[in-house]
């Protein structure tokens, strides 16, 4: 598609429920991001992908997050067993890389989780 | 990646030109200053990028200092729709790629 898509774009689910975020990044693009945004607050990283590289997941607050991509395709960022603080905007982020290139990256309009 | 300063808010007249100032003094010769914003309720825009030189595009321009201690970004004829959370972030780009990470950003406010 022309952008990156996230699905789906609100979402609202009772505490201890798991739930399931989807992402289709640009077509061609090699490089995927989950960012997280609280209310008010500013982007906070959670994991990345790279073609088939193991995916940096620094930023992946506990063990109830986990995320999958199969290849340069979707992408799944799944939270168990939802808590409170874990409402916020679920932002993914896709770009191209290569040897001496350099891209901006190009976000998704988010999905919004609130857990109840 | 090295570490921006920006501040936090700003205002701009409408159809006036905003210079919004970057503090990034710790910068390595191949960290590259890349400017996004985001307007409320969206994800982040991809405005500019630049490693030495100023560089022009159809939103903005972007001058770095010739230390490349700081840099400015220039929305020239500011609108309403400019009214954004505007990021410096400086990054290392190669082969295996790189995240971004965000800072608190600029506030800019843009009245009629």
């Amino acid at each position: 598609g022309a952008g990156v898509s996230q699905s789906p774009s609100n979402k609202v689910t009772e505490k201890g429920k798991d739930v399931e975020l989807r992402c289709d990044p640009i077509s061609g693009h090699t490089a995927l991001y989950w960012y997280r945004q609280r209310l008010g607050q500013g982007l906070e990283f959670l994991i990345y992908f790279q073609g088939n590289s193991a995916p940096d997941k620094s930023g992946l607050p506990s063990d109830r997050f986990s995320a999958e991509r199969t290849g340069e395709s979707v992408s799944t960022l799944t939270i168990q067993r939802t808590q409170q603080e874990d409402s916020a905007v679920y932002l993914c982020a896709s770009s191209s890389t290569g040897t001496g290139v350099n891209y901006g990256y190009t976000f998704g309009s988010g999905t919004r989780l609130t857990v109840v | 990646d090295a570490k921006t300063t920006q501040p936090t808010s700003m205002d701009c007249a409408e159809g006036r030109a905003a210079n919004l100032p970057c503090n990034h003094s710790t910068i390595s010769g191949n960290e590259y200053v890349y400017w996004y914003r985001q307007i409320h309720s969206q994800g982040p825009q991809y405005i500019i990028h630049g490693l030495k030189n100023n560089e022009t595009n159809e939103m903005a321009s972007l001058i770095i200092t010739e230390d490349r201690k700081s840099s400015t970004l220039i929305l020239p004829h500011a609108t309403l729709r400019d009214t954004a959370v505007y990021y410096c972030i400086v990054r290392v780009v190669g082969t295996s790629g790189s995240r971004l990470t965000f800072g608190e950003g600029t506030q800019l406010t843009v009245n009629p």
